[in-house]
């Protein structure tokens, strides 16, 4: 089976733009969840989605929202680009709802907002 | 509110020494126990989990982690390191009720010396 699938790998923006991240889960997982990962914060959790539906959220301003399809791809958005948004976004799939279950991380994708 | 706990930011090795990876935690009850490790420019990679059951849990690469419920610690173990073990160790914990996301301990970086 593939892993999950992130895309774009790198992203270079500015202060003030917007960006929308990709994330294509495992085959058959309906779980999506997104990271943060920065040298400062370690990784910080940024919301679940299962079956198109936001399950939870993490601490983040408004400006980060997300979404789930109907093939349980999903991607996240960032509006109005900080610099202290510089960070690598992961995301993660599990096969049902996070509990017990495993999940299953991609490669990130790198985001450096000049 | 849940948290983990990874003492040492940094640890060292010889190759073919024993290697412990230190891990805490506070949740109330008994929650899921993670441990995922990170390379450079890669996404997390899970190693093991502790469900239910026996306290010693074995997974991938020779690791294994024993859970002390009167310590409340998970602690991940090898036997004998590997240089190719020299990588970002990360801690997890989610607690069995409740719809709370993994949070993550800030990571213990392992160097395995030749």
């Amino acid at each position: 089976k593939a892993g999950v699938t992130q895309t774009p790998r790198y992203l270079i923006k500015t202060r003030g733009q917007q960006v929308t991240l990709s994330c294509s889960p495992i085959s058959g997982h309906r779980s999506v969840s997104w990271y943060q990962q920065t040298p400062g914060q370690g990784l910080q959790f940024l919301f679940e989605y299962f079956s198109e539906t936001q399950r939870n959220k993490g601490n983040f301003p408004g400006r980060f929202s997300g979404r789930q399809f109907s093939n349980s791809r999903s991607e996240m958005n960032v509006s109005t680009l900080e610099l202290g948004d510089s960070a690598l976004y992961l995301c993660a799939s599990s096969p049902d709802r996070v509990g017990q279950e495993t999940q299953y991380f991609g490669p990130g994708t790198r985001l450096l907002v000049l | 509110a849940q948290s983990v706990a990874q003492p040492e930011d940094q640890v060292n090795v010889a190759e073919g020494n024993p290697l412990t990876v230190k891990c805490t935690y506070s949740v109330s009850g008994n929650p899921y126990l993670f441990w995922y490790v990170q390379y450079p420019n890669r996404g997390l990679q899970f190693l093991l989990k502790y469900i239910t059951g026996d306290n010693l849990v074995k997974g991938s690469y020779g690791f294994e982690a024993e859970f002390n419920k009167s310590q409340t610690s998970f602690h991940l173990k090898k036997p004998s390191a590997l240089v190719s073990d020299s990588a970002l160790y990360f801690c997890a914990v989610r607690p069995r009720s409740g719809n709370t996301p993994l949070v993550f301990g800030k990571g213990t970086r392992l160097s395995v010396i030749a």
